[in-house]
């Protein structure tokens, strides 16, 4: 069973700070790995999407890499601003399945 | 488009009543899902659906059941509300084809049961 785990739990850091988010996994066959942004109260928005045959994927300051022999992926934010202050998941789509398994998240609060 | 479109956005309900979440969604995708979210638990599956007139059970079914008649819409219904179901609900849809299409969610139905 796939298991996906995001750390930290929750990050606080200045305006300006180029940040890293952290998403690990058990199972390496994958289809493909998603970036999900969540606002309080909202629902999910996705950032990027990373293909199995993909190593990046950029959108604006978001880059996003997976390396799926480590069962890893991150997602990288330079020049931190107050508005990408939310919750960030991962979820994986699995080889043989098409139910995405999702990390519970890093709350991030980027200050003035 | 609209979107995944999620009704009602708030509601409270109080043990033992029933009621039903309604979702829909207007982009012909095939697959929709039922997420519900707690504090700090990330998202778990309910139900999904492959197709108008299949569902599957998820990772936590119980006390909850679905239907899909059409393409577009997908409600869940609770039966005897439990105060265990006190979440928050989530719908979510994709176009399947070759592992390469995102999810779409909706904005969520926030329930509390006493």
């Amino acid at each position: 069973k796939q298991e996906v785990t995001q750390i930290p739990a929750a990050l606080s850091v200045p305006e300006g700070e180029n940040l890293v988010l952290n998403c690990s996994f058990t199972d390496s066959a994958i289809y493909n790995l998603q970036w999900f942004r969540q606002d309080p109260g909202k629902g999910l928005t996705s950032l990027l999407l990373i293909q199995s045959s993909q190593r990046e994927q950029t959108s604006g300051r978001l880059n996003a890499s997976l390396d799926k022999s480590s069962g890893r992926s991150t997602l990288y934010i330079a020049a931190s601003q107050p508005g990408d202050s939310a919750t960030y998941l991962c979820a994986l789509q699995s080889g043989g399945s098409y139910i995405p398994t999702f990390g519970r998240g890093t709350s991030l609060i980027v200050h003035p | 488009n609209a979107g995944v479109t999620q009704t009602p956005k708030f509601r409270i309900l109080k043990i033992g009543q029933s009621m039903t979440l309604q979702c829909t969604q207007d982009m012909n995708h095939n697959y929709m899902y039922w997420y519900r979210q707690d504090p700090g638990m990330g998202l778990k599956l309910i139900y999904y659906s492959v197709g108008a007139g299949i569902t599957d059970k998820g990772e936590v079914p119980n006390g909850y059941n679905v239907s899909r008649s059409t393409t577009e819409d997908f409600p869940l219904r609770l039966e005897l509300a439990a105060p265990s179901q006190t979440s928050v609900y989530f719908c979510a849809s994709t176009l399947w084809t070759s592992g390469i299409e995102t999810q779409y969610f909706g904005p969520g139905t926030r329930l509390l049961v006493l």
